[in-house]
């Protein structure tokens, strides 16, 4: 069975060092997105790509934070500097075109910063 | 089988039993609603969902309600099994676009 692969599945860097998560989404989906999960809550969506493009990326904070997928296929995203307050759980997901609930989530990382 | 009225944090079920995890969402233009569960160490999984236009709709051992009058769904857990131990969310989409709000969860404890 098809699954959405991430990697570091975990990752403990200090502040203000810069940290990337990587992403490859099942095969053939065309939306990926990346969202945040703080321990004890629900996942909080952070940037939606259709294709290589952006659909979405209102909750990103983008003075720190970067996501890209330049193929259209795998992503990555990016933190710098990290910020105490970016330890979390970052989950990607992927879902088929013209299925957007239809979202599939990877193991994610585990973020923890110093 | 256990049953909680409002939205509650942890939910002890005895294996066997029937469970019911409940969830209120915020906003009245929602028109999806799906239910995940998500196992320690792993992202969340898709169980089921449901559209605004039905008030019920049945998986395999799960079953899902809602209550657009009070704004508030249910998942139904049939016979449960310590396979069943998990954090349960339920997730609403949000406005006219494809943008999913999840809420707060519900972790759920199978007692052998």
């Amino acid at each position: 069975e098809a699954e959405v692969a991430q990697s570091p599945r975990y990752k403990i860097t200090e502040k203000s060092q810069a940290v990337a998560f990587w992403c490859d989404p099942i095969s053939g989906h065309a939306t990926l997105y990346w969202y945040r999960q703080i321990l004890g809550q629900g996942p909080e969506l952070l940037v939606q790509f259709q294709d290589e493009s952006v659909v979405d990326d209102s909750q990103l904070p983008k003075d720190r934070f970067s996501a890209e997928r330049l193929k259209g296929v795998d992503s990555t995203l990016k933190i710098q500097p990290a910020e105490l307050g970016d330890s979390a759980m970052y989950l990607c997901a992927s879902s088929p075109m013209g299925q957007p609930y239809e979202q599939y989530f990877g193991p994610g990382t585990r973020l923890t910063v110093t | 089988g256990e049953s909680v009225g409002l939205h509650l944090p942890t939910l002890s079920v005895q294996e066997g039993d029937n469970s019911i995890i409940n969830c209120a969402y915020s906003n009245s233009a929602s028109d999806y609603f799906i239910w995940y569960k998500q196992e320690s160490g792993k992202g969340p999984q898709f169980i089921i969902d449901i559209r605004s236009n039905m008030d019920k709709r049945q998986g395999q051992r799960v079953t899902v309600l809602l209550n657009k009058t009070v704004k508030h769904l249910s998942l139904q857990i049939a016979a449960t099994q310590p396979g069943d131990s998990a954090v349960y969310f339920c997730a609403e989409n949000i406005g006219g676009d494809y943008k999913l709000s999840f809420g707060a969860g519900t972790t759920v404890t199978v007692r052998a």
